[in-house]
């Protein structure tokens, strides 16, 4: 069974810091696209990031959004995926939420953690 | 950025009807699209990927159709626990995107 379980999330002070986890299983974690998608409580989707497969190097790609002050990682000996924010500003307040890319040449979004809160707030 | 504009935003039908929620794309996005549910406190569940392919466990009253710009989810005989918001989403491009949301009311 694919279980993808977040964590890391908490109050933070714009301008700071904040690191979320992802711990994944039921799969094989190095040949999947990773995604990290986050959602304003109340309000729509915005995907953030992307981690390619090992495949193809983990490379990552990211909104103009954070792009600059957030970073996707993975630790495969871990089947974990990060997500490393900096420079917080109170419009990062969110869930965020950790998919799996689907096994394809385009990955559709084909599962989804619980999702973390992270308040930017002074 | 491609734009993903859903509509309508709400709609209110009653058990065993009809439901049809379109989103348009501001490019042509081939056939990367795929639609998501999502109820209150809950994660989005994915539905429908590549237009018109079912995800594993999705009730066969959800389809999907479209091509190009213009795409539908149809509810065919709609059942109390299909209120929830619907999403659609392009990942034919970077940044990948998101329809601002259709909420579905049970009258």
């Amino acid at each position: 069974e694919v279980q993808l379980v977040e964590s890391g999330g908490g109050l933070v002070q714009p301008g700071g810091s904040l690191r979320l986890s992802c711990a994944a299983s039921g799969f094989s974690f190095s040949d999947h696209y990773m995604d990290w998608v986050r959602q304003v409580p109340g309000k729509g989707l915005e995907w953030v990031g992307r981690s390619r497969n090992k495949r193809n190097s983990y490379t990552t790609e990211y909104a103009a959004s954070v792009k600059g002050r957030f970073t996707i990682s993975r630790d495969a000996s871990e089947n974990s995926l990060y997500l490393q924010m900096s420079s917080l500003k109170t419009e990062d307040t969110a869930v965020y939420y950790c998919c799996r890319g689907s096994y394809s040449s385009s990955p559709n979004l084909d599962y989804w953690g619980q999702g973390t809160l992270v308040i930017v707030s002074s | 950025d491609i734009q993903m504009t859903q509509s309508p935003s709400s709609l209110s039908a009653s058990v065993g009807d009809r439901v049809t929620i379109t989103c348009r794309a501001s490019q042509d996005i081939r056939s990367w699209l795929a639609w998501f549910q999502q109820k209150p406190e809950k994660a989005p569940k994915p539905l429908i990927y590549d237009i018109s392919s079912l995800q594993g466990g999705v009730p066969s009253r959800f389809s999907g159709s479209g091509s190009g710009t213009d795409f539908t989810l149809t509810i065919s005989g709609l059942q109390p626990e299909d209120s929830a918001t619907y999403y659609c989403q392009q990942y034919s491009t970077y940044p990948l995107t998101f329809g601002g949301g259709t909420k579905v009311e049970i009258k």
